[in-house]
């Protein structure tokens, strides 16, 4: 298996709601991350788990939380999101959290919110 | 901070043509540096990765360059195919403050004529 997989594919929130995607790898990654992409943008990153340990990115407000119940796993948390976060969320993997590893990307969360 | 810069923005071509895609940074102390496609709407798809020590890599019709010391790297696609027509993107990976991922170009949008 040598791919990274989201869940949900579209999902549409209101403000008031709370919402988590997920995100799985069964390639023995121990390196997970989070990333948005605005329409016609490129990728930010948001966090960084590596070894379930995590890195976070201090521009990233609270109403997102991450979380890496284990090694293959990787949620976000959405809570009292705002309509400008609507965006493609993308997780992506590698294999030890090391610089020289080549990241591996999921097909994304299209998020809306109304 | 690292700032990754792509010319040209679109590329429109026939096909069979080959063709070099541009991407230049600001920091030439990069660990590694990757080229991805994305479709529209979709995620990324990793398609070489050139580490901070090489000089290039090849995947069957494509090669990547990297050139540090003047802080550039192409992407050159042989024989251009519809199918090659999508967004390119490079990504240098860097390290830095609290979270290491990948800084991005804002892509290349380039469209294959039949």
């Amino acid at each position: 298996d040598t791919e990274v997989t989201q869940t949900p594919k579209h999902l549409v929130m209101g403000m008031t709601n709370k919402k988590s995607l997920k995100c799985e790898q069964h390639m023995g990654h121990r390196a997970m991350y989070w990333y948005k992409q605005k329409a016609k943008k490129p990728p930010e990153l948001m966090f960084v788990y590596s070894y379930e340990k995590l890195s976070i990115n201090e521009s990233v407000p609270s109403r997102f939380s991450p979380e890496c119940p284990n090694s293959s796993l990787l949620n976000l948390h959405l809570h009292a999101l705002q309509p400008e976060d609507s965006a493609l969320y993308l997780c992506a993997s590698s294999q030890s959290g090391d610089l020289w590893d080549e990241q591996f990307f999921g097909p994304g969360t299209r998020l809306t919110v109304l | 901070k690292q700032e990754v810069t792509q010319i040209p923005a679109a590329l429109s071509v026939p096909e069979g043509e080959n063709l070099v895609l541009n991407c230049s940074f600001t920091d030439s102390a990069i660990y590694n540096l990757q080229w991805f496609r994305q479709d529209p709407g979709k995620g990324l798809t990793s398609l070489l990765l050139i580490q901070s020590s090489q000089r290039e890599q090849t995947s069957g019709r494509l090669n990547a360059s990297l050139d540090k010391s003047s802080g550039r790297s192409t992407l050159y696609i042989a024989a251009s195919q519809p199918g090659d027509s999508a967004t390119y993107l490079c990504a240098a990976r860097i390290s830095g403050g609290g979270a290491d991922g990948l800084t991005f170009g804002k892509g290349t949008h380039l469209i294959i004529q039949p």
